[in-house]
């Protein structure tokens, strides 16, 4: 069954460093997204990305993230000098459509550290 | 503005005993409703949504909900139980005609005793 991987599964990083959080998605889905969860916290919506653009993003998602689709099979999340309160879990999601009824297939996240 | 409350951060029961978790909404217009489960090491997987037909929705795993708007609650129910039900069940909440983009709830954690 076709599912949405991530790597690494655990991230440490230095305060301030610069991290790449990695995503395969479904191969033939067409929208991805990138939600976050710190610990004992709701999942919050970061992003959506369609047609290799950014369709949608929440006001998290600042000038400190970045989302790319290098290849036809990756999509990735860059944070910039890292603070500590970036240390969350981080989940990669796709689907076929956009719809609001439409299942996101979820990945099984990135642990980020912020040390 | 949308959003769902998940009452209870754990909820611990025995193996056969009934599993209630929580889920109420706030939303302006008739909502999609969904539950996600995570077991241990994985993504979410989607039990179970609710897309305005039938009122009592089933899932995979036995599990069942039933949208409720006069209470505007969307609890997730099964009548037994496994071991293996053991793991993070997510509420989450989206508008037909608006975003798509699902509100979740913070997530209570089922806890099975043999």
């Amino acid at each position: 069954e076709p599912e949405v991987t991530q790597t690494p599964s655990h991230q440490v990083t230095q305060m301030g460093q610069e991290v790449i959080l990695r995503c395969v998605p479904i191969s033939n889905h067409l929208y991805f997204y990138w939600y976050r969860q710190i610990l004992g916290q709701k999942v919050e919506f970061l992003v959506s990305f369609y047609n290799n653009e950014i369709s949608e993003k929440s006001e998290i998602f600042d000038d400190q993230f970045s989302v790319e689709r290098p290849d036809g099979s990756n999509f990735t999340l860059k944070i910039r000098s890292t603070k500590l309160e970036d240390s969350a879990m981080y989940f990669c999601a796709s689907s076929e459509r956009s719809s609001g009824s439409d299942e996101q297939f979820f990945g099984p996240g990135t642990r980020l550290t912020v040390l | 503005a949308q959003s769902v409350t998940q009452l209870g951060s754990h909820v611990s029961v025995s193996e056969g005993a009934l599993v209630l978790l929580r889920c109420n909404y706030s939303s302006s217009v008739p909502p999609y409703l969904f539950w996600y489960v995570q077991y241990p090491n994985q993504g979410l997987q989607l039990l179970l949504k609710y897309t305005s037909a039938a009122t009592l929705v089933k899932g995979i795993n036995g599990f069942e909900a039933e949208f409720k708007k006069s209470e505007t609650s969307f609890h997730l129910t099964k009548p037994s139980a496994h071991m293996s039900d053991a793991a993070e069940y997510f509420c989450a909440v989206s508008h037909p005609g608006g975003s798509y983009i699902p509100t979740f709830g913070r997530g209570t954690s089922l806890i099975v005793h043999p």
